[in-house]
């Protein structure tokens, strides 16, 4: 079946400790994007990347990062740098401008 | 940039009642708009979206919207609602031809008997 794989799906943080999220899809789609999910406050795009090897900041991307290197996989890096990273991540994948996004079924990341 | 606002929280609705879910968008240029809905846990799943054409937009599960550009609203309804509705929606918005989209904080649906 096509569709988009985040793993894990939980995932916890030690203070200081970067850690990566992993997103893979198989639908052949150009576009892939990296939500962040917290209470109330809906999805925020922390980046996006149109082809690979090139990808732009979101709205929040400070203390994050991310990297383009085949067209299947989009991983997260969540730095040391990121104060608060406690929330649920998503990725999304689509095919042009405009276009729907298929979603992950999200990881959970909490800090210990 | 465009936004949207959601302008409901939290629906609470019987089974079978009608069920009507708000947005307002802001924007300087043309727009695409989407709503999503997410089960628990889950990713988010495209309902319906308004590219162009007619405003009357119909969707999965028997929802539909009606895009309306001098109120920039993009209501969502479901004349008669299952349990099997519960969930949180949200609405999103991107500019014509634009790869971001933005989304509304969620309006969280709980269906009761």
């Amino acid at each position: 079946d096509g569709g988009i794989t985040q793993s894990p799906k939980y995932l916890f943080r030690k203070e200081g400790q970067n850690v990566t999220l992993s997103c893979e899809q198989n639908l052949n789609h150009d576009a892939m994007y990296w939500y962040r999910q917290d209470p109330g406050q809906g999805l925020r795009l922390i980046y996006y990347s149109q082809i690979v090897n090139d990808f732009q900041k979101g709205d929040i991307a400070e203390g994050y990062s991310v990297s383009r290197e085949k067209k299947e996989s989009f991983p997260l890096t969540v730095t040391s740098a990121q104060k608060n990273p406690t929330a649920f991540y998503l990725c999304a994948s689509s095919t042009n401008r405009g276009e729907k996004l298929f979603f992950g079924s999200g990881t959970q990341l909490s800090v210990l | 940039a465009q936004s949207v606002t959601q302008l409901d929280s939290q629906v609470p609705v019987f089974e079978e009642a009608p069920v009507e879910l708000r947005c307002n968008y802001s924007s300087s240029v043309s727009v695409y708009l989407f709503w999503y809905v997410q089960y628990p846990n889950q990713g988010l799943q495209l309902l319906l979206k308004y590219l162009s054409g007619s405003t009357l937009v119909k969707g999965i599960n028997g929802f539909e919207a009606e895009f309306n550009k001098s109120q920039t609203s993009f209501h969502l309804r479901k004349p008669s609602v299952h349990i099997s509705d519960t969930a949180e929606y949200f609405c999103a918005v991107s500019g014509v031809g634009d790869y971001k989209l933005s989304f509304g904080a969620g309006t969280t649906v709980t269906v009761r008997a």
